[in-house]
């Protein structure tokens, strides 16, 4: 059964680094998102991505988060500098359908733990 | 603000009770509903996708109703098992948005 696939499953990183966190999406979908959990909070909408660009992002998606689709297949999220607020599991998902009509599909999630 | 809330927040119960939990969303510019299951480490898995006033879906021992002029779900489990155990998330779509705002979840334990 296809699956949304998420790399690293667990990244430390000191407070300012750069990282990158990868996700392969379900390879027919053509709607792809991030979402992200703090510890003991709601999941929350991070950022949606169709056709090569942004269609709708959050206020925590500010200048120091970018989404890019190097190469047809990965799909990434990049924070600049981190935080520790940033300390959260970030989940990618993909959808077939626009406008969410259909389920949409996660991935495993990546724990980031800013120190 | 669109603000989804799920109750209870954790529910322990016994092989073989049934159970449910709510879904409240504000009813105005509802799109879509969403239910998930999500077992620790593992993704959240789709159950149900629902959209309009009335609508009841079911999938085996699971099943899920939709009020959108009150604005509540209704999931239910008949004849819980252990492997139902979970948190399984509420998301609501609304009109012109294709982002899901979540619930806090109800975690599930059933004890055998």
């Amino acid at each position: 059964e296809p699956e949304v696939t998420q790399t690293p499953s667990h990244q430390v990183t000191q407070m300012g680094q750069e990282v990158i966190l990868r996700c392969v999406p379900i390879s027919n979908h053509l709607y792809f998102y991030w979402y992200r959990q703090i510890l003991g909070q709601k999941v929350e909408f991070l950022v949606s991505f169709y056709n090569n660009e942004i269609s709708e992002k959050s206020e925590i998606f500010d200048d120091q988060f970018s989404v890019e689709r190097p190469d047809g297949s990965n799909f990434t999220l990049k924070i600049r500098s981190t935080k520790l607020e940033d300390s959260a599991m970030y989940f990618c998902a993909s959808s077939e359908e626009p406008y969410l009509m259909t389920e949409a599909f996660f991935g495993q999630g990546t724990r980031l733990t800013v120190v | 603000i669109l603000n989804v809330e799920q109750s209870p927040q954790s529910l322990h119960v016994q092989e073989g009770d049934s159970t449910n939990f709510t879904c409240s969303f504000p009813s105005s510019n509802f799109y879509a509903l969403h239910w998930y299951r999500w077992e620790t480490a593992k993704s959240p898995e789709a159950l149900f996708v629902m959209t309009l006033n009335g609508d009841e879906k079911k999938k085996g021992r699971i099943s899920a109703t939709l009020n959108t002029k009150e604005g509540y779900s209704y999931l239910y489990i008949k004849g819980s098992q252990p492997e139902d155990s979970a948190t399984y998330l509420c998301a609501c779509l609304n009109t012109g948005f294709q982002k899901l705002v979540f619930g806090t979840g109800t975690r599930l334990l059933v004890s055998p």
